[in-house]
Parts: structure tokens; sequence; C-alpha cells
């Protein structure tokens, strides 16, 4: 079983709509948690972090279910500059280490 | 300005040749990983160090040896054993436990 589990989309949708990801994980000792964007042959940034309250940032709204082990992000009003690949990533301390674990990447391309 | 570098940025290798990657960061970061990404595929945790003169090996190690001599470098060589060597490389780091991982641009290697 994967640590991370993403759909890989692809996710085609309209400018100005509204698209959401989920990202299941397997460890239940995972500490930390993320949303990073990567372009084409690039590498991975960090879109933002994810807290256990819930967090937001402008159009990205990021949430956490531990009890479900599930993070979301969710983008309103898309933009061209939004296509992209999302990596979820989460992380947890191994007593050989901290190790961070990712999803395959949700692809994501907003057409005009 | 902090961050992290990864030469070359293109490498090929020939057959029955070790090639070494190099990654150096002034961020003064204890922790540095080593990752590959194959196309539609997540990052794969090749090695990773914690502090000086030590690391250990993650989940697709065999074919690869590192180095951590001192903080700021952490060279990966894809040795001969390496049968499929062509992909996407990708160094990071992290200032601690639970925190964020920051990546350098990546290197592609590719077989002639």
């Amino acid at each position: 079983r994967k640590e991370v589990e993403q759909d890989p989309g692809p996710f085609n949708v309209p400018e100005g709509a509204t698209v959401a990801f989920n990202c299941t994980y397997s460890n239940s000792a995972s500490q930390s948690f993320f949303w990073y964007r990567q372009d084409c042959r690039k590498e991975p940034k960090l879109l933002m972090s994810v807290y256990s309250s819930g967090n937001e940032d402008g159009r990205f709204t990021a949430q956490l279910n531990r009890a479900s082990q599930y993070i979301s992000l969710l983008i309103r009003d898309s933009k061209l500059s939004d296509s992209a690949t999302y990596l979820c990533v989460v992380n947890f301390a191994r007593n050989t280490g901290n190790q961070f674990y990712f999803g395959t990447g949700t692809s994501l391309t907003v057409i005009p | 300005d902090g961050g992290i570098t990864q030469s070359p940025k293109y490498l090929f290798r020939k057959e029955g040749q070790n090639v070494t990657l190099s990654c150096e960061q002034n961020l003064n970061h204890d922790a540095m990983y080593w990752y590959r990404q194959d196309p539609g595929q997540g990052l794969r945790l090749i090695y990773y160090s914690q502090i000086v003169n030590d690391f250990q090996k993650g989940d697709i190690a065999e074919g690869y040896s590192v180095s951590r001599e001192k903080k700021e470098s952490f060279p990966l060589t894809v040795t001969s054993a390496q049968k499929n060597p062509t992909a996407f490389y990708l160094c990071a780091s992290s200032p601690g436990p639970y925190e964020k991982l920051f990546f350098g641009s990546g290197t592609q290697l590719s077989v002639l």
C-alpha cells in the first residue's frame, strides 16, 4: 500500500471554475502535511502547509482530516496560471530520521 | 540569496560509467534528501542524511551512493549498477523535524 494516494486526474477546468483535490495517507503517525505545485520539468514549490484547523491563502484553501487520514486542496476562481501538477506531501519521523512521502500528483489544466 | 544549487542541469551517462550529481545548500539545514522522479510518478526517496557523516538508504537506494562530509554538500553518485538511471533527480533540504522541504532545480540524467 502506498503511503500517500492521490487521484492523478487529469482535471481540465474552465477559467473561473472551482476545483478540489483530495489525498489520503496511510500512516496515522504523520505529523505535517503540505501541498506543493510542480510545473513541467521544474522543481516542486511549496504552495501551502496544511494545518489541523484548515487554512486559506487567497484563492487556495487546505483542509486536514486526521480521523479519516485525508487532506484536500480547493482552488477557487481558477486562473490559466494555475495549470500545473499538485503534489500532496506527508511527513513523519522514523527512528532513522524525518521522512517525506509524496503522492503521484494531480494534473490540472485550466482552459480559457 | 540562500538556496539549494544542483548541477549540472543536464547529464548524459555512457554504459558502465559512474556519474556524480552535485547538491550544495547555504540554508544551514541539517537534513538533506535525494529523490528520483520518473514521468507520471511521484518522487521516490533514494538517500537522506540528517547530520554530517551520517546517511540512510531510502526506498530505492540500489545502484546509488552518497556522502555527507560537509553540512552544505550532499553529492549523489549514480553507479553502473543502476541499470535504468534515466530520470529527473531532485535534491532537497529541510531545517528540522516536520518542517517543509526546499528543493534544488533538479538534474535530468539520460543514458547515451
